[in-house]
């Protein structure tokens, strides 16, 4: 059974500072692996989906890549702004919404 | 159409009571998903329609938990006798059969008191 873990689960930065939020899925069996923001009480909004045959996906200030043979997913995020708090969640897709595996999230919170 | 429409957005009720959700997908996706997400925790499946057949549903959906889609494109998802560990944020999703990005809306919060 795919296990999505996220470190840390929360994360303070200063306003500028660049940031990478991690991810790691157990099962590299997976068809795409994808980030999604969600701020607090709303719904999930998609950043980045990484098909299995790619190795990066790039999204103006985000940058999200994918390590299968390591189980590894890592989302950066270069000159943090406060617009960017919320919780990133990750998902391995092992073939259909109906077999995403998600995350518990990083909470990131950008100071101004 | 501008994306998967959810309501109520929030729903505070009684334990034991009955309650319904909607969820209004993007017109021309056939492919509908309901995601159960807990605080601090990621969505969990529950279940998901192809057209209006159900072809999937999780261990997470009790015999208190049904769903339905009757025309192919709304879905509701009724709980009956409802308990305080129901209370969660309810996600619906929708996408294309063969395309592999689906499309969340913004969800109902259901708070059980």
């Amino acid at each position: 059974k795919q296990e999505v873990t996220q470190i840390p689960a929360a994360l303070s930065v200063p306003e500028g500072e660049n940031l990478v939020l991690n991810c790691s899925f157990t099962d590299s069996a997976i068809y795409n692996l994808q980030w999604f923001r969600q701020d607090p009480g709303k719904g999930l909004t998609s950043l980045l989906l990484i098909q299995s045959s790619q190795r990066e996906q790039t999204s103006g200030r985000l940058n999200a890549s994918l390590d299968k043979s390591s189980g590894r997913s890592t989302l950066y995020i270069a000159a943090s702004q406060p617009g960017d708090s919320a919780t990133y969640l990750c998902a391995g897709n092992s073939g259909g919404y109906q077999k995403v595996t998600f995350g518990t999230g990083t909470k990131l919170q950008v100071i101004p | 159409d501008t994306g998967v429409s959810q309501n109520p957005r929030h729903k505070i009720t009684k334990r034991g009571q009955n309650v319904t959700f909607r969820c209004d997908p993007i017109s021309e996706h056939n492919r509908l998903y309901w995601y159960r997400q807990t605080l601090g925790q990621g969505p969990e499946f529950l279940t998901y329609f192809q057209n209006e057949a159900q072809l999937e549903k999780s261990r997470l959906l009790s015999d208190r938990f049904s769903a339905e889609r009757p025309k192919g494109s709304f879905s509701t998802l009724e709980i009956q006798r409802t308990e305080q560990g129901d209370s969660a944020m309810y996600l619906c999703a929708s996408s294309l059969v063969g395309v592999t990005e689906a499309f969340f809306g913004q969800g109902t919060r259901l708070t059980v008191v």
